[in-house]
């Protein structure tokens, strides 16, 4: 079983559209984020949840909206898609909001914004 | 299918040479990289090797790639305090950006 699922693997869409990113962990972490991959393959980190408490919330346009159902998920909803969000997003867990705990990546969704 | 592995766990000596190693099973990888994990700082891309190549050194780093055996390691010479963190190995294939992360590699220098 995929520990970390982030669903879809693609998605393209156009300019002005809403669309969501789902992630799942079976790990049974308690944290759970969202990484942007930008052009030079550094990967960002956007947010952060522990326990379905929002703990990380960097600098992000607030057409970026994640939510936790629970502590096994951590989607992301994006408003108003504009051509600069076209990425590579990945979902990561780790045990606990310990910063020195190992990251789990899930397999990134590549968003195209047409 | 696309799976990459590391060992857990390496400890090594203030000044000593540490080397973590990746073995991958995708052959078809366009490029692998090596990121840095360090606390609050998001993954910083250490280096790359372009997947046609054997070997790649920069400054204190130095990749080998051995292709036939889908082994990657990296190797950090004179090994500092300031590099504990954890070290992920990763590949991207043709036609898409996105990265497929190996398991991490957890590195302690002890003085």
């Amino acid at each position: 079983d995929t520990a970390v699922s982030q669903t879809p693997k693609y998605l393209v869409t156009q300019m002005g559209n809403d669309k969501s990113i789902k992630c799942e962990q079976n790990l049974g972490h308690d944290t759970m984020y969202w990484y942007k991959q930008d052009s030079k393959k550094f990967l960002k980190i956007m947010f952060s949840y522990n326990n379905k408490e929002l703990i990380i919330n960097e600098t992000v346009p607030n057409r970026f909206s994640p939510k936790s159902p629970d502590k096994a998920h951590l989607n992301l909803h994006i408003n108003s898609l504009e051509l600069g969000d076209s990425a590579v997003y990945f979902c990561a867990s780790s045990q606990n909001r310990d910063p020195y705990e190992k990251l789990f990546f899930g397999s990134g969704t590549q968003l195209s914004v047409l | 299918g696309e799976d990459v592995e590391q060992s857990l766990f390496l400890s090594v000596r203030e000044g000593d040479s540490s080397v973590i190693n990746c073995t991958y099973t995708d052959s078809s990888s366009t490029y692998l990289y090596w990121y840095k994990q360090e606390p609050g700082a998001g993954l910083q891309l250490l280096t790359y090797i372009f997947s046609n190549m054997d070997m790649k050194q920069d400054q204190r780093l130095t990749v080998l790639l051995n292709k036939k055996d889908k082994h990657l390691s990296l190797r950090i010479a004179d090994t500092q305090t300031g590099d504990s963190a954890i070290y992920f190995c990763a590949e991207s294939f043709r036609d898409t950006d996105k990265l497929i992360f190996g398991t991490g590699t957890r590195l302690q220098v002890f003085p």
